[in-house]
Order: C-alpha cells, then sequence, then structure tokens
C-alpha cells in the first residue's frame, strides 16, 4: 500500500523538551516537505528537501531542526528553542519539484504542556 | 520571495450557488498555481491546477483561471454542494523547477443546504 505516513497522530511533551515527528514515504518521491499549520495561519513551510543529505530552509525554521538520511524519510525535530510549538504538523512529498503534485501525510498534532 | 495572498478568508454560500476564490502573486517568474482542499480533519489534496501558458483550465464543476498581466488567478466552483465545504489553499512556484510553492492563507468555504 503506498502513500506517506506520519507517527504519531497526537504528541504531547513536557515545554523544554525536544520532540521527532516522522515522516515516511513509499512513493520514490525525491521532494519532502514539511508545513506547520495553525488556523488562520494558512500552511507555513519549515524546512524542504529536494535529494537525500540535502535541505533548505523554509518561512519558519527557527526552533526546528531536520534530516534526510535516505530517500524515503524525512523527520523534523521540535526544538526547546521554538517557543510556540503548539500546533498541527503536515509532511507532504512530490516526485519533483515545487511544479508536481503535493501529497500530504496524515498529519501529527503536537501539543506541548 | 513569491507572496501570495488569497481571499476571501471564509465565504458562505447556498447550496447551488458559485464560489470564487481569488488569490494574487508578486513574482512575475511564478508560472505553476494549483489550488488544494482541505475537508475537516483530512489531509489537503490537490484538486486543480494551471500553468502559465493557459488562461482558464475546468474539470467538471470547478475551473481555474489566470490572468498572468494582474498576477491574479481564481478558483470557481459551480453548482455547490454540501460536499466542497472545506478550506481551499492556493499556490504559486517561483518560475523555477526546484523548490517549493507558496502557499495562500486558505478560504473556508461553507457550502450551506
Amino acid at each position: 500500500d503506498g502513500g506517506i505516513t506520519q507517527s504519531p497522530k497526537y504528541l504531547f511533551r513536557k515545554e523544554g523538551q525536544n520532540v521527532t515527528l516522522s515522516c515516511e514515504q513509499n512513493l520514490n518521491h525525491d521532494a519532502m516537505y514539511w508545513y506547520r499549520q495553525d488556523p488562520g495561519q494558512g500552511l507555513r513551510l519549515i524546512y524542504y528537501s529536494q535529494i537525500v543529505n540535502d535541505f533548505q530552509k523554509g518561512d519558519i525554521a527557527e526552533g526546528y531542526s531536520v534530516s534526510r538520511e535516505k530517500k524515503e524519510s524525512f523527520p523534523l525535530t521540535v526544538t526547546s528553542a521554538q517557543k510556540n510549538p503548539t500546533a498541527f504538523y503536515l509532511c507532504a512529498s512530490s516526485i519533483g519539484g515545487p511544479e508536481r503534485e503535493q501529497f500530504f501525510g496524515p498529519g501529527t498534532r503536537l501539543t506541548v504542556l | 520571495g513569491e507572496n501570495v495572498e488569497q481571499h476571501p478568508s471564509t465565504l458562505s454560500v447556498q447550496e447551488g450557488d458559485s464560489a470564487v476564490i481569488k488569490c494574487t502573486y508578486s513574482d512575475s517568474a511564478s508560472n505553476y498555481f494549483p489550488w488544494y482542499k482541505q475537508e475537516l480533519g483530512k489531509r489537503p489534496q490537490l484538486i486543480i491546477d494551471i500553468r502559465s501558458n493557459v488562461g482558464e483550465k475546468k474539470d467538471q464543476r470547478i475551473a481555474v483561471t489566470l490572468n498572468k498581466t494582474a498576477k491574479h488567478f481564481s478558483l470557481h466552483i459551480t453548482e455547490t454542494q454540501p460536499e466542497d465545504s472545506a478550506v481551499y489553499f492556493c499556490a504559486a512556484n517561483r518560475g523555477s523547477t526546484l523548490g517549493r510553492l507558496y502557499f495562500g492563507r486558505g478560504t473556508q468555504l461553507t457550502v450551506w443546504p
């Protein structure tokens, strides 16, 4: 069954702790993206990667980090430096660059207590 | 970078009426304009896109128009149905096959039966 998956669906962490969100795809897509979704804010890009071992900052990268060691995986770490980490996080992938359809995962809702 | 503005932020229509959502962009090099639909509790999905070499594209009840001179594009939904209720996002690239999309903030469309 092909697709893009994110885990966990819900995540709770204490303030000051780092947390890593998982994103995996078996679509053989080269490009992967991380978005943050807040009410009324749309889809804000955190990081994106167009090829293994390479990634670029998006519009709101501060307090986040990523890695792209495998084509299938693009984990996002929310660090303690992120001032307001409670949000809905969406991962996406596409077969090529921005002119190709992005397929989104189901999302992870992170709540920092 | 590219700046994509989307209006209105909320839109309510009666079932059977038409709905129009408008987006403007700032980079004249942008040449790809997708629209994504996100139903409540679900992931965004591409519903239609247009490239700068055409002025209009239709797919059943939905259509997108592009005015390159004015740098705006619009989503038109005719004969709206309750299942059209969702958040709609427009986006634009920056005229490159690399990089990322720039999303608008979204429009919450509600179709009343």
